[in-house]
C-alpha cells in the first residue's frame, strides 16, 4: 500500500462549489504539505503543518483552507472553487527537520469549469 | 528572475547517452533536492544534498555551494529514465522549486 494517499485522484467540479481534497499517510511523519502544480510553473506551497496544532500559510494560500485532523490526515478545501484553481495538487510529508526528504502522494487532478 | 533556474527545459537523447541537467539558484540554501516526476504524475525524491556529491545507481548529483549550482547526471541513459526532473532548494522557511527539465530518452 502507498505510504501517502490522496483522494480523489481526479475531480471535475463547477465554479462556486466547495471541494475537499484529502491526504492520509502511514509514514508517521509530523510534517505535511499541500502543493499545487501548474503547467510551466514549479510546485508552489499552499499550506503546511508541522504537527497537529501547527498550521501555516504558504505562498499561495488565498482561496484555500486546511484541516489537520490527526497526525496522519491533512485535508485541503476550496471554499468556492474558481477556474484558475484548475491544477494538479500534491500532498507531501517529511520526517525530522522541515523540508527534509519529501514523500509525495500520487496527486489529485482538479478541473474547475 | 526565478530563484531557481533549470536548464535545459527540454532534453531529448538516445539510449546510452550521458545526461546532464543543471540547476542554478540565487538564494541562500541549506540543502538542495532533486526529484523525478513520472509521466503519470507521481513525484519521487531522488537526492537531498548540501555539499559534494551523491550517487545512487546510474544517477549522480553534485552541488557547488559557492557557485550556487547543482547538476544531475544520468549515466547509460535508458527510456525508463524519461521523466521530468525537478530541482528544489531548501531555504529558511520553504522549498523553492524549479520549473523542471523534461527528459526523453529514445531507444
Amino acid at each position: 500500500d502507498a505510504d501517502v494517499t490522496q483522494t480523489p485522484r481526479n475531480r471535475i467540479t463547477k465554479t462556486g462549489k466547495r471541494i475537499m481534497l484529502e491526504c492520509s499517510q502511514t509514514k508517521g511523519h509530523d510534517r505535511m504539505y499541500w502543493y499545487r502544480q501548474d503547467p510551466g510553473l514549479g510546485l508552489r506551497l499552499i499550506y503546511y503543518s508541522f504537527d497537529v496544532k501547527d498550521i501555516n500559510k504558504g505562498e499561495i494560500s488565498d482561496g484555500y483552507s486546511v484541516s489537520r485532523q490527526a497526525q496522519a490526515k491533512f485535508s485541503l478545501s476550496l471554499e468556492s472553487a474558481i477556474p484558475n484553481q484548475t491544477a494538479l495538487y500534491f500532498c507531501a510529508t517529511s520526517p525530522g527537520q522541515a523540508y527534509n526528504e519529501q514523500f509525495f502522494g500520487p496527486g489529485t487532478r482538479l478541473t474547475v469549469l | 528572475k526565478n530563484e531557481v533556474e533549470q536548464s535545459p527545459q527540454n532534453l531529448t537523447a538516445q539510449e546510452g547517452e550521458f545526461i546532464t541537467i543543471n540547476c542554478s539558484y540565487s538564494v541562500g540554501i541549506s540543502a538542495l533536492h532533486w526529484l523525478q516526476q513520472h509521466p503519470g504524475g507521481g513525484i519521487v525524491s531522488l537526492f537531498m544534498l548540501s555539499s559534494g556529491k551523491k550517487k545512487h545507481g546510474r544517477l549522480i548529483a553534485t552541488i557547488n555551494i559557492q557557485e550556487k549550482h547543482s547538476s544531475l547526471h544520468i549515466t547509460a541513459s535508458h527510456p525508463r529514465d524519461s521523466a521530468v526532473y525537478i530541482c528544489a532548494v531548501k531555504g529558511a522557511q520553504k522549498l523553492v522549486f524549479g520549473q523542471g527539465t523534461r527528459l526523453t530518452i529514445n531507444p
